[in-house]
């Protein structure tokens, strides 16, 4: 069965400092990986995803992760972290055949302090 | 253009009573997908629409849980005798079918409070 962990339930960093969370999942074949955001009262933003070919993709507001196959991870990172960046961040992994439910980790809180 | 829509944003009711949750799809987006967020938790998947018919209804949780969509595009979310567990936010997602990329764009979200 798919699964998604997300070992951190809440980070805080300072603001300027560097991010990184980390996404292991379980998954018999090659998985699709997305990472989103939601912000309090939101719904879940796109910041990026990887489908195939270069294991390093990036996204939206600074925003790249890492895939690696070895590890089963998909860790997002952000060389500087901004006070707007504090939500909640969701792992998602899906089938290589296209439209297919995803399945999420529990999430990763961030707080940014100044 | 317009992302997924959905109504209301907030729905409070009584145990026992039955709601309806909307979803407007993105305009041409043929696949459709509810899913259930608890506090603190993910997203959970709930059933999964390909055109107008239910491919993948698995995560309906049991049988007060229904939903359709009967034109291939507005999709309705259907709970009777809610029950306090039921309380949740919903999230409704589409997608289009491009070789192979499902990427998922999702919807504010309908907080349901069952009192």
């Amino acid at each position: 069965a798919q699964s998604v962990t997300q070992p951190d339930i809440h980070i805080t960093v300072s603001e300027g400092a560097s991010l990184e969370l980390r996404c292991n999942y379980s998954y018999g074949a090659t998985p699709y990986l997305f990472w989103y955001v939601q912000s309090p009262g939101q719904g879940l933003q796109l910041l990026l995803k990887y489908f195939s070919g270069d294991t390093l993709v990036q996204g939206i507001k600074g925003f790249e992760a890492e895939f690696k196959r070895s590890q089963s991870s998909f860790n997002l990172r952000k060389p500087s972290v901004h006070w707007s960046d504090a939500a909640e961040y969701f792992c998602a992994v899906g089938s290589h055949s296209g439209n297919t439910p995803l399945v999420f980790g529990k999430g990763t809180r961030l707080s940014v302090i100044a | 253009g317009a992302g997924v829509s959905q109504t209301p944003s907030n729905k409070v009711t009584e145990k026992g009573k039955y709601v309806e949750l909307r979803c407007d799809p993105i305009s041409g987006h043929t696949a459709l997908y509810w899913y259930r967020q608890s506090l603190g938790q993910g997203p959970e998947f709930l059933i999964y629409f390909q055109g107008t018919g239910a491919a993948d209804d698995s995560g309906l949780p049991n049988d007060r849980f229904f939903a359709v969509r009967p034109e291939g595009s507005v999709s309705t979310l259907k709970i009777q005798r809610t029950e306090r567990g039921d309380s949740a936010v919903y999230l409704c997602a589409s997608s289009l079918v491009i070789a192979g990329d499902g990427t998922q764009y999702f919807g504010p979200g309908t907080r349901l409070t069952v009192l």
